[in-house]
C-alpha cells in the first residue's frame, strides 16, 4: 500500500517569512495530493490541493509542487501570518481512493 | 464542498460501554470513511462505508469492536463498542466529493475519552 513520509515533524518560522513542508510517497500510481491544516480541537481543514498532471498550484500565499519523477510533494506558506500556526498533514491517493496521509507537521509562526 | 456534521463533539465514557458516533452530509456522497486521530498523531482510516454494502474495514479493525451502518447517502454511524482507555482518540468521519466539488471534507471530530 501507500506509505507517505512528511518533514519536518516541528517547524517554527518568524512573521513574514516562509515556511516549507516536504513529503515523500511510494505508490506510482497515486495521482490526487492534498494538504490540511487542522487546528486545535478542529477536524482537518483541505488548503490546497494537486493532480499528478500539474506540477505546481497557487493560491494566494499558498502554494503546491509535485515531482512525479521523484515521488515528493511540498507545501509553501509564503508571508506567514500568526493564524498560520497549526498542524499541517500531506496526503496521498491513487486508484483505490483511499487517503493515505503524512505525520503532520506543527507549524509555529513567531511574531 | 460538502458541509459534514458529527455528534456527539466529544464524550467521557465508562469502559466497557459503548457510544455511537454520527455524521450527516448536506449532499449526498457515495464514499464516506472513518478515521481514529491518536494523541499528537495522524489520521489512520478504520474503514470506507457506502451505502447499500458491508463497510470494509483496514488492517487492524475489526467490525465486532467498530460496526458502522450507511442507511442513506448523506448519514453513517460509527460505533465503538466495549471501549477500554486506549480507545481515547479522535474519531473524524470523511466523505468524498459532495457540492460538486472533488476532494475529501472531514468533519469536526468527536474527541472520546475512556475512563
Amino acid at each position: 500500500g501507500e506509505n507517505v513520509e512528511q518533514h519536518p515533524s516541528t517547524l517554527s518560522v518568524q512573521e513574514g517569512d516562509s515556511a516549507v513542508i516536504k513529503c515523500t510517497y511510494s505508490d506510482s500510481a497515486s495521482n490526487y495530493f492534498p494538504w490540511y491544516k487542522q487546528e486545535l480541537g478542529k477536524g482537518p481543514q483541505l488548503i490546497i490541493d494537486i493532480r499528478s498532471n500539474v506540477g505546481e498550484k497557487k493560491d494566494q500565499r499558498i502554494a503546491v509542487t509535485l515531482n512525479k519523477t521523484a515521488k515528493h510533494f511540498s507545501l509553501h506558506i509564503t508571508e506567514t501570518q500568526p493564524e498560520d500556526s497549526a498542524v499541517y498533514f500531506c496526503a496521498a491517493t491513487g486508484g483505490n481512493e483511499k487517503l493515505t496521509f503524512g505525520t503532520g507537521t506543527r507549524l509555529t509562526i513567531i511574531p | 464542498s460538502a458541509v459534514i456534521s458529527q455528534k456527539p463533539s466529544r464524550d467521557i465514557c465508562q469502559r466497557g460501554t459503548s457510544l455511537t458516533i454520527q455524521c450527516q452530509v448536506d449532499s449526498q456522497v457515495t464514499m464516506m470513511f472513518w478515521y481514529r486521530q491518536q494523541p499528537g498523531q495522524s489520521l489512520t482510516l478504520i474503514a470506507t462505508a457506502n451505502q447499500g454494502s458491508e463497510a470494509t474495514y483496514e488492517s487492524g479493525f475489526v467490525i465486532d469492536k467498530f460496526p458502522i451502518s450507511r442507511p442513506n447517502l448523506t448519514f453513517s454511524t460509527l460505533t465503538v463498542s466495549n471501549m477500554s482507555p486506549e480507545d481515547s482518540s479522535i474519531y473524524l468521519c470523511s466523505v468524498e466529493g459532495g457540492g460538486g466539488v472533488y476532494g475529501y471534507t472531514f468533519g469536526s471530530g468527536t474527541r472520546l475519552t475512556v475512563v
